[in-house]
């Protein structure tokens, strides 16, 4: 079966910080993922994604993340955060069943 | 993206009532749509999967009876949360995609937060 770590719960950062969220999997074989992003009082919102080929995938709003195979992971990261990126973001896992897998998420705070 | 629209987005109902839930894809044909759940604080859970003319295939530990899926055509598919109780009270949320494939994307609808009273 497939799984979605999360371990940050809630990040607070001040504006113009740099952002990194952690995001582990746990499946043998090969893999999609994503990172959405969920505003307050709005749909998820996919943010990136990763299906092959060049592991550092960029996204809308200047984030990027980097698939590294070895450590199971898929961390979201801006250099550069505004307060508009206050939301929760779900990093989320497809592998053969076709199914997304979610993260447990991880609630962003930037402070102006 | 393409647009999934999700109706209503807040419910309030009496318990032991039913409510239903749509979702329709709106410039796409969604032969596959999921609903979810999500507690406060907690991830989404996948309660279903549907594809378009046939049953819905629940995840375990989810009661098809209590929660009917339909998904008749390539652009609707309901839940149905019947004889509600206070549990039920969450977040539903449903997904569609256009294709089988494995990196086919899923769009999200805006959610119905549903309040059993």
């Amino acid at each position: 079966a497939q799984s979605v770590s999360q371990h940050n719960h809630h990040v607070i950062l001040s504006e113009a910080a740099s952002l990194e969220l952690g995001c582990n999997y746990s499946y043998g074989g090969t893999v999609n993922l994503f990172w959405y992003v969920q505003y307050p009082g709005q749909h998820l919102q996919l943010l990136l994604k990763y299906f092959s080929g060049d592991p550092l995938v960029k996204g809308i709003k200047g984030f990027e993340a980097e698939f590294i195979k070895s450590k199971f992971s898929f961390n979201l990261r801006k250099p550069s955060v505004q307060w508009s990126d206050t939301a929760e973001y779900f990093c989320a896992v497809k592998g053969s069943a076709r199914q997304l897998t979610f993260g447990s998420g991880t609630q962003l705070t930037v402070l102006p | 993206g393409a647009v999934v629209s999700q109706h209503p987005s807040r419910v309030i109902c009496k318990s032991g009532t039913s409510v239903k839930i749509e979702c329709r894809s709106l410039d796409f044909q969604a032969t596959t749509m999921f609903w979810y759940r999500q507690f406060p604080k907690q991830s989404l859970m996948l309660m279903a999967t549907s594809n378009e003319g046939s049953k819905a295939t629940y995840e375990q530990g989810v009661e098809k009876d209590k929660f009917l899926i339909n998904h008749a055509s390539l652009t609707l598919s309901t839940l149905t949360v019947t004889s509600a109780h206070p549990e039920d009270s969450s977040f539903y949320i449903c997904s569609a995609r256009e294709g089988q494939l494995m990196n086919t994307e899923a769009f999200f609808g805006q959610g119905t937060r549903l309040t059993v009273v």
